[in-house]
């Protein structure tokens, strides 16, 4: 089993609906990362958390330490927010990966 | 300016070669790291070097050897290529170990 879970694998939505996705872990964490995988390859860091919640412009990222869960929610969602979301933790020196969710938001 | 960059961004190259991939960052961070993701698109850690010490070396064959020549490079040489390399490799870089990470835009080698 990863040490690090993602749900759902895949999301379809419609333009305009709010996202959610989740993330379990299973390891000691000093942070916890939200990454995005565009469709043309390049990743780019969205948020990195250790306790409660971030917010940046329309997405928000909340962590529970506690429930070693934490969610990347997205609101009035957009087609040009497809793509793939990587929830990754850092224990120690290292960074382990989910599998990444991929989402797909139809005009 | 490009803050992680890589090169080159496509390798196509044939089983048995020896092919090197460049990693610079003008970040002024201390740690680099190389990532692959696989045909599967999960990503996992390589190497990983603070100030050119190596201090993450995960289960990887040791025809892939890393190489820091100063704090904003670091290189994946990569020995006897096989097909099972194929693979996207990605550099990336933070402040310091168990910060925020700024990734390259990934190098595709293609083993054949």
């Amino acid at each position: 089993k990863n040490e690090v879970e993602q749900s759902p694998q895949n999301l379809t939505a419609q333009e305009g609906e709010f996202i959610t996705i989740n993330c379990s872990y299973s390891v000691g964490i000093s942070a916890l990362h939200w990454l995005q995988q565009h469709p043309g390859g390049g990743i780019v860091s969205l948020f990195m958390l250790s306790s409660g919640k971030k917010k940046h412009g329309r997405l928000i990222a909340t962590i529970n330490i506690q429930e070693k869960h934490s969610s990347l929610h997205i609101t009035a969602s957009h087609p040009r927010d497809s793509a793939v979301y990587i929830c990754a933790v850092t224990s120690g020196s290292r960074l382990t990966f989910g599998e990444g969710t991929q989402l797909t938001v139809n005009p | 300016d490009t803050a992680v960059s890589q090169t080159p961004k496509y390798l196509v190259t044939q089983m048995g070669n020896d092919k090197s991939i460049k990693c610079e960052q003008n970040l002024g961070h201390d740690t680099m790291y190389w990532y692959k993701q696989d045909s599967k698109k999960f990503l996992k850690i390589m190497f990983s070097y603070n100030n050119k010490e190596l201090i993450i070396n995960e289960t990887v064959p040791n025809r892939f050897s890393p190489k820091s020549p100063d704090k904003a490079h670091l290189n994946l040489h990569i020995n006897s290529l096989e097909l099972g390399d194929s693979a996207v490799y990605f550099c990336a870089s933070s402040f310091d170990r168990g910060y925020e990470q700024f990734f390259g835009p990934g190098t595709r080698l293609t083993v054949l």
